[in-house]
């Protein structure tokens, strides 16, 4: 069974920095490419990062440039976010999606981990 | 950037009734759309690519059409479990991939 499971997540201040990991089990990791992407409370989703499934090709949202570095350890079968200088904007439910090998949407989806920015 | 813009933003439709939601890009966006379904607490679930395709698992009332930059995903009779909120994403023209806002589709 295909899986992805988000962690942590959690309450961090204005400036700080976290770091999120998405443990993929039930495929073969390394053939897929992957992605980040957010949810505000009571908003829509924002796509965040993506890495292709051997990691020399990242792209990220204007709102995250710079500050968020996404990575990949395909023998850990595990998927990184490194969030630094977070701003309260950043606040929302982060998630793990997989793209499927034809590209077409994101196929599985963790169930997310929530970050909250807050003094 | 592509931007996607869906309508409505709230659809109320009876059960067993025929829902029809849409989506415009900006600029084309070839067929390559999906369709997600979330309900609360939940993370989105694939209903819909290439437009068209239903994915693995999901029910055949459940059907897409368009192409360009006009997309519809329509219900043929709802379901109580179908009562959620629906996004169309493009991924023809990367970086970003872009959703739309969201059509809630709730009970009538």
């Amino acid at each position: 069974e295909v899986q992805v499971v988000e962690s942590g997540g959690g309450l961090v201040q204005p400036g700080g920095s976290l770091r999120l990991s998405c443990a993929a089990s039930g495929f073969t990791f390394s053939s897929h490419e992957m992605n980040w992407v957010r949810q505000a409370p009571g908003k829509g989703l924002e796509w965040v990062s993506y890495i292709s499934s051997s990691g020399t090709t990242i792209y990220y949202a204007d709102s995250v440039k710079g500050r968020f570095t996404i990575s990949r350890d395909n023998a850990k079968n595990s998927l990184y976010l490194q969030m630094n200088s977070l701003r309260a904007e950043d606040t929302a439910v982060y998630y793990c999606a997989r793209e499927p090998v034809t590209g077409t949407g994101y196929d599985y989806w963790g169930q997310g981990t929530l970050v909250t920015v807050s003094s | 950037e592509i931007v996607m813009t869906q309508s409505p933003d709230t659809l109320s439709v009876s059960p067993g009734e025929r829902a029809t939601l849409s989506c415009r890009a900006s600029q084309s966006v070839s067929s390559n759309l999906a369709w997600y379904q979330q309900k609360p607490g939940q993370a989105p679930r694939l209903l819909i690519h290439g437009a068209s395709t239903r994915a693995t698992g999901i029910p055949a009332r459940f059907s897409g059409s368009g192409s360009g930059t006009e997309f519809t995903l329509t219900i043929s009779s709802l379901h109580s479990e179908d009562f959620a909120v629906y996004y169309c994403q493009q991924y023809n023209n990367w970086p970003p991939y872009t959703f739309g806002q969201g059509t809630k589709l709730e009970i009538k």
